[in-house]
């Protein structure tokens, strides 16, 4: 069973920069598929962030200048970094692993289980 | 990009009672790229439904997919205890969005 969890500081200041782990076991990333981040402001519904391939990353082009997501195949993570963060970063950030992927386009059938981000002073 | 409009944005039933639940896209979504997933509080979604009527692996047969180009449905036959909860519709055709979700609460 794919099991994937989230690590990273729960608290980020205004303008600096958030970065998140996502552990994935019982399956190793270099093996295939796509990995995504996704998330979810607080009350609210679940925005796509980007997907990563073995061959490439896909961003949400309202994102792309701040974000980067990359793979580490020895650790079997991915990992997240957003950067100039404000408020409006403030929400639960998910990895999941896409399936039928084609560029930005999956949907996804396993999900960490969040992880609360909130940047404040 | 395509919108999805999801309603009504609350359904209140009771269990045993059938639910159904819409997705209206703002264009086309191609080769029925659809899927739906269950979110209940404080959890991840869970993906129920993808290629618009495809179960995912473990999903109880109460619970069916329908619909093409514009108009997609979910449909639980009979609610359960545990699908009280917040639903969510996602198209994978042309990059990918999410619709703003329906919640199904107990009457």
């Amino acid at each position: 069973q794919v099991q994937l969890q989230e690590s990273g500081p729960g608290l980020v200041k205004p303008s600096e920069t958030l970065s998140l782990t996502c552990g994935v076991s019982g399956y190793s990333i270099r093996s295939g598929y796509y990995w995504a981040w996704l998330r979810q402001p607080p009350g609210k519904g679940l925005d796509w962030l980007g997907n990563i391939y073995h061959s490439g990353t896909y961003r949400n082009s309202s994102l792309e200048s701040r974000l980067t997501i990359s793979m580490d195949t020895s650790k079997n993570q991915v990992s997240l970094t957003l950067k100039s963060v404000t408020a409006a970063d403030t929400a639960v950030y998910y990895c999941a692993r896409g399936r039928y992927c084609n560029g930005d386009s999956c949907f996804f059938d396993f999900w960490g289980q969040g992880i609360l981000v909130t940047v404040s002073s | 990009e395509i919108v999805l409009t999801q309603s009504p944005g609350t359904l209140s039933l009771s269990p045993g009672e059938r639910a159904t639940l819409s997705c209206r896209a703002s264009q086309s979504v191609s080769s029925r790229y659809l899927a739906w997933y269950q979110q209940k509080y404080g959890q991840a979604p869970r993906l129920l439904i993808y290629g618009a009527s495809s179960r995912a692996t473990g999903i109880p047969d109460r619970f069916s997919g329908s619909g093409s180009g514009t108009d997609f449905t979910l449909t639980i036959s009979r609610l359960e205890p545990e699908d009280f909860a917040v639903y969510y519709c996602q198209q994978y055709g042309t990059s990918l969005t999410f619709g703003g979700g329906t919640k199904v609460e107990i009457k």
